[in-house]
């Protein structure tokens, strides 16, 4: 089935951990995303990639870091938890960045930084 | 940043009942696309518009792209216990051309049978 999966669901990691939060998308769209979401505040854009080997900062970039490798990955690190970090992460794919920025989501992780 | 405003920022009807809320901007946008979030699932999307004045119809909602540019409207008629989650509404700014998107704080939906 089309679409895009992240992993882990969810995962609790103590604070000064490195996380790595995965990312796969199949439907060989150019464009991926990564948002976190917090209670009041809505989604806000952590980093960006509009193509493979490319990749840029969003609203909300400190303390994470993205690699696009290759189309289908995305994946969002955490080199060093801290507890403002505990939230609802979802990663988004569109097939173009111009006009027409239709953006198809995952199921999400959710992780807690104690 | 960029902000989106939505309204309201939650509903409470009856099963039957029909339902408005919008989005409001200071920018202009090229496009508009409402979302529903049902809990411990990501946003699916609903409807996409793409041209000023242009409504759209996906079953029993209906959106419509503001003739300013600068607001989007989301109807959804006959409401059902189903409707129950959040929505949200996301808009590209003209002339964008790195794909960002920019959220509402989206509507939180209740629907008492």
């Amino acid at each position: 089935i089309a679409g895009i999966t992240q992993a882990p669901t969810s995962q609790i990691l103590a604070a000064g951990r490195r996380m790595t939060l995965r990312c796969t998308q199949d439907m060989r769209h150019n464009a991926m995303y990564w948002y976190r979401q917090d209670l009041g505040l809505g989604l806000r854009l952590i980093h960006y990639s509009n193509t493979a080997g490319t990749t840029g900062k969003g609203e909300v970039p400190d303390g994470y870091s993205v690699s696009r490798a290759n189309t289908d990955d995305f994946p969002l690190t955490l080199a060093s938890a801290v507890p403002s970090q505990t939230s609802v992460y979802f990663c988004a794919s569109s097939p173009r960045t111009s006009s027409y920025n239709e953006q198809f989501f995952g199921p999400g992780t959710r992780l807690t930084v104690l | 940043g960029q902000q989106l405003n939505q309204s309201p920022q939650s509903m409470f009807i009856q099963e039957g009942e029909d339902v408005s809320m919008n989005c409001t901007s200071s920018s202009i946008f090229n496009t508009w696309l409402w979302y529903k979030q049902d809990p411990g699932e990501g946003p699916v999307l609903l409807i996409a518009l793409y041209k000023a004045g242009e409504l759209t119809s996906n079953g029993r909602l209906t959106a419509q792209f503001g003739i300013t540019r600068k607001d989007s409207f989301l109807n959804i008629s006959a409401s059902i216990p189903s409707d129950v989650g959040i929505y949200f509404c996301a808009g590209q700014l003209r002339g964008s051309t790195l794909g960002r998107l920019y959220f509402g704080r989206g509507t939180q939906l209740t629907v008492w049978p």
